[in-house]
């Protein structure tokens, strides 16, 4: 198993664009979650997926922000309508159900809104 | 809601010498998960420990250990023999057993000074 694979790891993108970033989880994990993380800050979290449904997704994440995991394999991220305020890391994780196992995290994806 | 602080913005350690990590957080459940996560500057954030709240045996991995005080609601970590190799941010997390996301603090960045 190669981990948790997240594509691209840095996208430079103009206000108002919209992007798209790519999550490949652990094959036997279940479960998979998108957090966001700015500089000397924790991840803070956005959405989780378990197979393919979206169980819960943050009441800060506005509309703009949407996450699909179609055959609960890998899952995409879109942001649309960029704003500087999303320049961040994004980071991809995943684990099994179980609640005492720890996340798996990918490498994450650098976004910077210009 | 759940909250999980480290009062520690940034630490220090002697190679070879031993340092902790304090957290604490704020839960009204009885059952709950803690974890540990170490982020190595740009990489990507690996699982370090992890605790059971029902457990009253603290959890050691090789150089790793926690002192978990429930009823103070205290995770801190310890790091024995320190290693060059150890620096980085390191992230607290708790997670309920009904959730499937994780809590995380905003991190200590440990330095290690040889």
């Amino acid at each position: 198993d190669t981990g948790v694979s997240q594509d691209p790891r840095h996208k430079i993108t103009k206000r108002g664009q919209n992007v798209t970033f790519r999550c490949d989880p652990i094959s036997e994990h279940n479960r998979l979650y998108w957090y966001r993380q700015t500089l000397g800050q924790g991840p803070e979290f956005l959405t989780y997926f378990q197979n393919e449904a979206q169980l819960e997704k943050s009441r800060l994440l506005s509309d703009r922000f949407s996450a699909e995991r179609p055959k609960g394999s890998f899952s995409t991220l879109e942001i649309q309508r960029t704003e500087q305020g999303d320049s961040a890391m994004y980071l991809c994780a995943s684990s099994l159900i179980e609640p005492n196992y720890g996340y798996t995290f990918g490498s994450g994806t650098r976004l910077t809104v210009v | 809601a759940q909250t999980v602080t480290q009062s520690q913005p940034e630490m220090s350690v002697q190679e070879a010498e031993t340092v902790t990590l304090s957290c604490t957080y704020d839960t009204s459940e009885s059952d709950y998960y803690l974890f540990w996560y170490k982020q190595p500057p740009s990489r990507q954030m690996i699982l370090v420990i992890r605790q059971e709240a029902y457990k009253q045996q603290n959890a050691t991995e090789n150089r790793f250990s926690v002192n978990f005080q429930k009823a103070a609601k205290s995770f801190s970590l310890k790091i024995s023999d320190s290693q060059l190799g150890d620096a980085a941010m390191y992230f607290c997390a708790y997670r309920s057993p009904n959730a499937g996301k994780s809590t995380f603090g905003d991190g200590t960045t440990l330095t290690v000074k040889p």
